[in-house]
């Protein structure tokens, strides 16, 4: 079965602490994405990896971490500089078709904070 | 800065009605247009879109794209409650980089599908 798993669905987080949020794909996709998704805001980029050991901050990278140290795996990290963390995150990754992109996605992990 | 902008932002209509759904997008380098929708999970892909005038076409669903006029409509026919989702659409540029990605999403449009 070829697909993007995330893990956990629901996570609960403490004030201060540091979680992290995991995103395994098999679909041998180069391109990984973290979004976050708020009502009524749309897609809003975190962190994206081209290739293994790199990537790029997005839009809204601040109090988040990433590491890509193998293909099939991109984690996130919400650290405790992040001061708003409840939403919904989405896991991506994609493929070329020609000269575009498309972008398969993760079921999610909804995050909370007590 | 490129954008992507949907309207309706939100929409309600009674099941067997037609609805189109609008996204127009300012992207540099842009090389097509993607629809998906979202229950209440991920998105799913539903099309893609990179010449203009040709429409694409999946069951009830429909789209097409305007180069010229920078938009795309997706269209739902006799719509069921199972229609009801976020359709969000996205522009995929080549210059790939810099804080926005290579993927550019809208805000999403709300469709609720009433029995």
């Amino acid at each position: 079965d070829g697909g993007i798993t995330q893990s956990p669905k629901y996570l609960f987080r403490k004030e201060g602490q540091n979680v992290t949020l995991s995103c395994e794909q098999n679909l041998n996709h180069d391109a990984m994405y973290w979004y976050r998704q708020d009502p009524g805001q749309g897609l809003r980029l975190i962190y994206y990896s081209q290739i293994v050991n790199d990537f790029q901050k997005g839009d809204i990278a601040e109090g988040y971490s990433v590491s890509r140290e193998k293909k099939e795996s991109f984690p996130l990290t919400v650290t405790s500089a992040q001061k708003n963390p409840t939403a919904f995150y989405l896991c991506a990754s994609s493929i070329w078709r020609g000269s575009s992109e498309t972008q398969y996605f993760g079921p999610g992990t909804r995050l909370l904070v007590l | 800065e490129d954008k992507v902008v949907q309207s309706p932002l939100s929409l309600v209509v009674h099941e067997g009605d037609t609805v189109t759904l609008n996204c127009s997008y300012e992207v540099t380098n842009f090389r097509s247009l993607l629809w998906y929708k979202q229950e209440k999970k991920a998105p799913t892909f539903l099309f893609m879109l990179t010449s203009s005038g040709i429409e694409k076409k999946s069951g009830r669903l429909s789209s097409i794209l305007d180069k010229k006029e920078l938009f795309s409509i997706l269209n739902i026919t006799a719509t069921q409650t199972g229609d009801s989702a976020i359709y969000l659409c996205a522009a995929s540029r080549s210059n790939y980089g810099g804080s926005q990605g290579n993927l550019i999403f809208g805000k999403g449009t709300k469709l609720s599908v009433k029995p």
